[in-house]
């Protein structure tokens, strides 16, 4: 079965400290997308990266890192400095190749505080 | 990337009456979904828009109530029929591009029904 695990519910920092997000994912296909999507109060979802499951190489995109390993099967977020323009829900989603359909984890809500 | 509008951006629905969102897409997509989001929770398929054919339902969703259309690569609608309190959520369209390239998403449809 196909799965995504976000176990952290909901997260409280202050700005300017880092913070990561985890995602475990589940699956036995060997080729799959993994994406981190941002939903901000607004509702709409803020499309972040897409990995696909042959590049293991780490990226990064300004403040935010990504830290994909499939030997834990985990693709983490980390938000350097973060601001509270941060402040959203995060969903973790797992793209089978061979579907097209993205199952989504059941998201992080970061509050970053002044 | 390509650009998704949802109309309406939210309603207040009656009970017993049914609501059909529109999708927009400013270009030519290979796949558009319909994804429900429920108060505080997650993401979840409802079924899968083809082309000139009838929509593929994910395991929950019947095509009575979420009757799907889509007449050509830019342009979908999920009709919500014989509302209920219970249908109160986010629904959100999705479309992928040529290729499985990044999975776009409108800014939703907030429905309430009363």
């Amino acid at each position: 079965a196909q799965k995504v695990t976000q176990a952290q519910t909901e997260i409280s920092v202050v700005e300017k400290e880092d913070v990561t997000l985890d995602c475990v994912y589940e699956t036995r296909d060997t080729t799959y997308y993994l994406f981190w999507y941002k939903q901000p109060p607004s509702g709409e979802l803020v499309f972040l990266i897409r990995r696909n499951s042959f590049d293991e190489q780490n990226e990064i995109s300004g403040r935010y890192s990504w830290n994909f390993q499939k030997s834990t099967s985990s693709f983490n977020f980390t938000i350097t400095a973060s601001q509270v323009v941060d402040s959203a829900v995060y969903f973790c989603a797992l793209d089978l190749y061979n579907t097209d359909k993205l199952i989504f984890g059941t998201g992080t809500r970061l509050q970053v505080f002044p | 990337s390509a650009v998704i509008s949802q109309k309406p951006s939210r309603d207040i629905c009656q009970r017993g009456t049914s609501l059909t969102i529109q999708c927009q897409v400013d270009s030519q997509v290979t796949m558009m979904f319909w994804y429900r989001q429920q108060p505080g929770q997650s993401l979840t398929l409802i079924a899968t828009a083809n082309q000139g054919s009838e929509a593929t339902y994910e395991s929950g969703f019947v095509i009575d109530k979420f009757p799907i259309s889509r007449p050509n690569l830019t342009f979908s609608t999920l009709t919500v029929s014989n509302m209920s309190p219970e249908d109160s959520s986010i629904y959100l369209c999705s479309a992928e591009e040529d290729g499985g390239a990044e999975a776009f998403f409108g800014q939703g449809t907030r429905l309430t029904v009363v």
